[in-house]
Parts: structure tokens; sequence; C-alpha cells
């Protein structure tokens, strides 16, 4: 069954370092979530693409946090310099449907970052 | 403001015995979508179900049974006869329109099965 790859899955880090999270989402999806779930809550959409454009990064910090996805197909997910409150599970989803569709969601394992 | 509610932060059952997980949301469109996804201790979140606001029916797969109600904001989740294997946090999630890929989820509830 395809899966949505996510690396690294544990990041630990100090503050003011520098922090990259990949996705690679399951094939042909074309439309690419990143989710940041903080210990003990939901998860929060920080950016959502569709295909290689932005549709939404109106939670993105981004004064500190990027993101691509340059051809459409995998993305990373930066964070520069890290700060204490970045510690949180990171996670990558995708969907088939783009648009004004909704699929089903389909979400990696995550990346679990610690900043010290 | 917190749209989606899950007041019970943490159910314990017996194995077999049923368990019901609560879902308020708020949201002023006429058109939106509910969720369910199931957290299991490896991480990743699994789709369990969508339901659009316009589709009242309840509806069953399995042990699992969703109750929405519009009349009160809710999209109840309920599994029978709980096994081991269902222990783990359940999100309830909305998208509402114009944001449709936007989920806002609940904070959860963790569901403890022992045997």
């Amino acid at each position: 069954e395809a899966e949505v790859a996510q690396s690294p899955r544990y990041k630990i880090t100090e503050k003011s370092q520098a922090v990259a999270f990949w996705c690679d989402p399951i094939s042909g999806h074309a439309t690419l979530y990143w989710y940041r779930q903080i210990l003990g809550q939901g998860p929060e959409l920080l950016v959502q693409f569709q295909d290689e454009s932005v549709v939404d990064d109106s939670q993105l910090p981004k004064d500190r946090f990027s993101a691509e996805r340059l051809k459409g197909v995998d993305s990373t997910l930066k964070i520069q310099p890290a700060e204490l409150g970045d510690s949180a599970m990171y996670l990558c989803a995708s969907s088939a449907l783009g648009g004004l569709g909704v699929g089903e969601l389909f979400f990696g394992e995550g990346s679990r970052l610690t900043v010290l | 403001a917190q749209k989606v509610t899950q007041a019970q932060t943490e159910i314990s059952v017996v194995e077999k015995e049923d368990v019901t997980l609560d879902c308020v949301y708020e949201t002023r469109d006429t058109t939106y979508y509910l969720f369910w996804y199931k957290q299991p201790p490896s991480g990743e979140l699994v789709f369990l179900i969508r339901r659009n606001s316009f589709d009242e029916q309840n509806e069953i797969s399995g042990r699992y049974s969703w109750n929405f109600q519009k009349s009160t904001s809710s999209f109840n989740f309920t599994i029978t006869a709980s096994q081991v294997v269902d222990s783990a946090v359940y999100f309830c999630a909305l998208s509402e329109a114009g944001s449709w890929g936007k989920l806002q989820f609940g904070a959860g509830t963790q569901v403890v099965v022992t045997p």
C-alpha cells in the first residue's frame, strides 16, 4: 500500500539551529499538507500546496518557517532558527483531490522535533 | 475560537465494552465536512470517516458507528465491543467551505482499552 514518507522520524536540535523535514507524498497526489501537532493537541495546518503552488500558508510563522515543493512532488519544511516552542510533531499529508475537492488525507508517520 | 470541541480527554474501558466519543463543532457555513481520524501510538493519522453537512444519516462500518446531529452540532463516534487494538487517540475535525483542505482538529480523546 502506498504511503506518505517522511524523514527524519526524530530530530533533536538546539535552539537557534536550523532544521529541515522532508516529505514524499503518495504518487499522483496533487495536494500536500504540512501540519504541526503539539503534544496533547490536535494537528494544526501550517501550509497547503496544490502541485508546486502554495494554497494556504496563513498559519505558517514566516519569519522562521519556510516550505517548498519545487517540482510539485516532494516537499521540504525548514525552520531557522529553531525555538523551544517549535518542539512538536510535524506531519505531512497528501490527498488526491485538489482545488475545491475534499479528499481523504493520507498522513505520514511524522517527524518529531525536540528543541533543547 | 475553538471550532471543534472534544470534551473527553481520556476514556478507559475494558475489552468488549462500548465506548462513545463526543464531538461538538461550531461553524457558520451551511456546507462543511466532518471527519474522524485515529492516531495509534505509531503516530500516523488514519482516516475513518467523512460526512458532509447535508447528509445526516447515521453510518455503521463494522464495529464503528457515527451519529451526526446538526440540531446539536454534534458528530459522535461509537466503538462497539472494543478491542485492545482500538487503543489510540481519536480526533474529530471540521473542514469549511473555501478551505476544504484545511482540517480543523479537536484536541483528541485518548481511548485506552484494557484486556
